[in-house]
């Protein structure tokens, strides 16, 4: 069974850091691009970033660009998510996604299918 | 970046009604869309990419189209375990782009 379980999430105050894992599991995971997805408490979704099956392309949202920083451990099978300089409107459930199809495909890289359970964040003084 | 806009934004139907969910992206974006369903408390779960092509598993009832700007979600006749939120998705150029979701209550 495919499964992806989120940890890391905590209460941390304006302008500190947090890194967020995602442990995989029933999926050859340098396989397969990673995605993590906030959605602020009764918000919508927000795609923020991606990396590549082997961590050498990253994509970012503007809005953590600079901030954040994804990466992988494939020995691990696990993803990461490098939180710094953390805002108020940084506060979220971060949801860890992978990507629908794998890298040997020429679409499909984009979607996020399964999702894991999701992590807290909530930046606070 | 591309805008995803999504209409109407809640819609209250009765089990059996045909309900359907319109997303209009900013520009061109081909058949680059997906459209998720997100239950209170839950993870969100993809039920439609490429536009029209239904995941795996997912009802025959759910069904996408459109290309281009303009798009839609049709549930055929809806089902008690529909009620939820539901969003599209763009991934034809980054960063990737959601629409602000549709809320389907009951009636």
């Amino acid at each position: 069974e495919v499964q992806l379980v989120e940890s890391g999430g905590a209460l941390v105050q304006p302008g500190g850091s947090l890194r967020l894992s995602c442990a995989a599991s029933g999926f050859t995971f340098s396989n397969y691009w990673m995605h993590w997805v906030r959605q602020a408490p009764g918000k919508g979704l927000v795609w923020v970033s991606r990396v590549d099956g082997d961590g050498t392309n990253t994509n970012y949202a503007d809005s953590v660009k600079g901030r954040f920083t994804i990466s992988r451990d494939n020995a691990k099978n696990t993803l990461y998510l490098q939180l710094n300089s953390l805002r108020a409107e940084d506060t979220a459930v971060y949801y860890c996604a992978r990507a629908l199809q794998p890298v040997t495909s020429s679409s499909g890289k984009n979607w996020f299918d399964p999702w894991g359970q999701g992590t807290l964040v909530t930046v606070s003084s | 970046d591309i805008q995803m806009t999504q209409s109407p934004s809640s819609v209250s139907a009765s089990v059996g009604d045909r309900v359907t969910i319109t997303c209009r992206a900013s520009q061109g974006i081909s058949s680059w869309l997906a459209w998720y369903q997100q239950k209170p408390g839950k993870a969100p779960k993809i039920l439609i990419y490429d536009a029209s092509r239904l995941q795996s598993g997912v009802p025959s009832r759910f069904s996408g189209s459109g290309s281009g700007t303009d798009f839609t979600l049709t549930i055929s006749s809806l089902q008690p375990e529909d009620f939820a939120t539901y969003y599209c998705q763009q991934a034809n150029t980054f960063p990737l782009t959601f629409g602000g979701g549709t809320k389907v209550e009951i009636k």
